[in-house]
């Protein structure tokens, strides 16, 4: 199994401003992926984070505001950009080495002022 | 990718076993049934996955119909730590096929 890193656990940010979550994974993965959380709801997928190119979204997330960085096997980020309240969220990456199971963070809780 | 119906929420005796349905009339026939679940305020936790056939693993037994349009987890001695979320999802063999979340079902365990 993986185990997933994944810092800040929760901030409270400014309207306006950006936050970057970053995801380090104790070994390497073929796949990384980017969910969003709202409160009550189910996870909804931001993106795929492709080692070496650029991540590949999903309908409805934009890379002007959530653009990833993926450098490694073993390492992502996510930025949300000029957040707003409607950003407020649990943000979750997830991890899938070279087995069938996928693997998650504990989660950064994001709350927008 | 396919799409999976489950009841929102349920509930279930202690001690009891817990059988949570999931429908995917829509699956394909490389498809894979995966379950995971959310307990409050972590991240969801890979349950057990299977293709056709019955599968066991330390958590929990899952359940494919023949036809596989639909399955059953089965957590057979329930525990109040089993209260949690629970997710049904199809997902295609390739390690690079998105998993996709539905609404889930709600398990409650009552003492």
């Amino acid at each position: 199994s993986a185990v997933i890193s994944q810092k800040p656990s929760r901030d409270i940010c400014q309207r306006g401003t950006s936050l970057t979550i970053q995801c380090q994974v104790d070994s390497q993965v073929t796949m990384m992926f980017w969910y969003r959380q709202q409160p009550g709801q189910s996870l909804t997928l931001i993106a795929t984070a492709n080692q070496g190119s650029e991540a590949t979204y999903e309908s409805g997330f934009v890379i002007d505001k959530f653009p990833i960085s993926r450098p490694n096997l073993t390492f992502s980020t996510l930025t949300v950009s000029n957040m707003s309240p409607e950003d407020s969220s649990i943000y979750l990456c997830s991890a899938q080495g070279f087995g069938e199971k996928l693997f998650f963070g504990s989660g950064t809780q994001l709350s927008v002022l | 990718d396919a799409k999976t119906t489950q009841p929102p929420s349920m509930d279930c005796a202690e001690g009891r076993a817990a059988n949570l349905p999931c429908n995917h009339s829509t699956i394909s026939g490389n498809e894979y049934v995966y379950w995971y679940r959310q307990i409050h305020s972590q991240g969801p936790q890979y349950i057990i996955h299977g293709l056709k056939n019955n599968e066991t693993n330390e958590m929990a037994s899952l359940i494919i119909t023949e036809d596989r349009k639909s399955s059953t987890l089965i957590l057979p001695h329930a525990t109040l730590r089993d209260t949690a979320v629970y997710y049904c999802i199809v997902r295609g063999y390739s390690s690079a096929s998105k998993i996709i979340f539905g609404s889930g079902t709600r398990l409650s365990i009552r003492p």
